[in-house]
């Protein structure tokens, strides 16, 4: 059964600061990696989605890797701002079914 | 550019009253979901269904039942509501050609059972 693990729970840094999220997982075989953003109150906003054949996405500001050989997948965040604050979830998905981490809550203080 | 609708956003329910949460997808996904999430518990999986006219449980299925009606939708209902299943419900849609994915979650149902 894949477990997905997220540390550290909680995070707090000052703005403008570059930050790494973590995020493993047991079951190498996954089909991607999936990273999503939760703002309080509201649904899952996808970020980023790494192929099993990928090392790494890239969006505007954020940069997911993956390396399905040591079960780990980190969001890099850079120059963070105030608006990154929010929890964010990786999530496995092997054959089709997706194991969700308990998400890390970043707080980006201005 | 809807995406993955849900309604209702929020329902109050007193305990044994019935109700079916609605989802509805327009990316023309194959594979529906239906999630809880509850403080300290993360996101589990409840039903899914991979294509049209499968369903499967996922790691919580019990006191819930689902249909696909058909590729757009998918319903979740509870048959015998019970205080244990207060909890914020989502609804996401995948497309699984391949070994292609990726989720796109609906909004949320708010469901408070007394």
């Amino acid at each position: 059964k894949q477990e997905v693990t997220q540390i550290p729970a909680a995070l707090s840094v000052p703005e403008g600061e570059n930050l790494v999220l973590n995020c493993s997982f047991t079951d190498s075989a996954i089909y991607n990696l999936q990273w999503f953003r939760q703002d309080p109150g509201k649904g899952l906003t996808s970020l980023l989605l790494i192929q099993s054949s990928q090392r790494e996405q890239t969006s505007g500001r954020l940069n997911a890797s993956l390396d399905k050989s040591s079960g780990r997948s980190t969001l890099y965040i850079a120059a963070s701002q105030p608006g990154d604050s929010a929890t964010y979830l990786c999530a496995a998905d092997n054959a089709g079914k997706s194991t969700f981490g308990d998400g890390t809550t970043l707080t980006v203080k201005p | 550019n809807a995406g993955v609708t849900q309604t209702p956003k929020f329902q109050v329910l007193k305990t044994g009253q019935s109700m079916t949460l609605q989802c509805a997808q327009d990316m023309n996904h194959n594979s529906m979901y239906w999630y809880r999430q509850d403080p300290g518990m993360g996101l589990r999986l409840i039903y899914y269904s991979a294509s049209e006219g499968t369903t499967d449980k996922g790691e919580v299925p019990n006191g819930y039942n689902v249909s696909r009606l058909n590729k757009r939708e998918f319903s979740l209902r509870l048959e015998s509501a019970a205080p244990s299943q207060t909890s914020v419900y989502f609804c996401a849609s995948s497309e699984r050609t391949g070994r292609k994915g990726g989720y796109t979650f609906g909004s949320g149902t708010r469901l408070t059972v007394v």
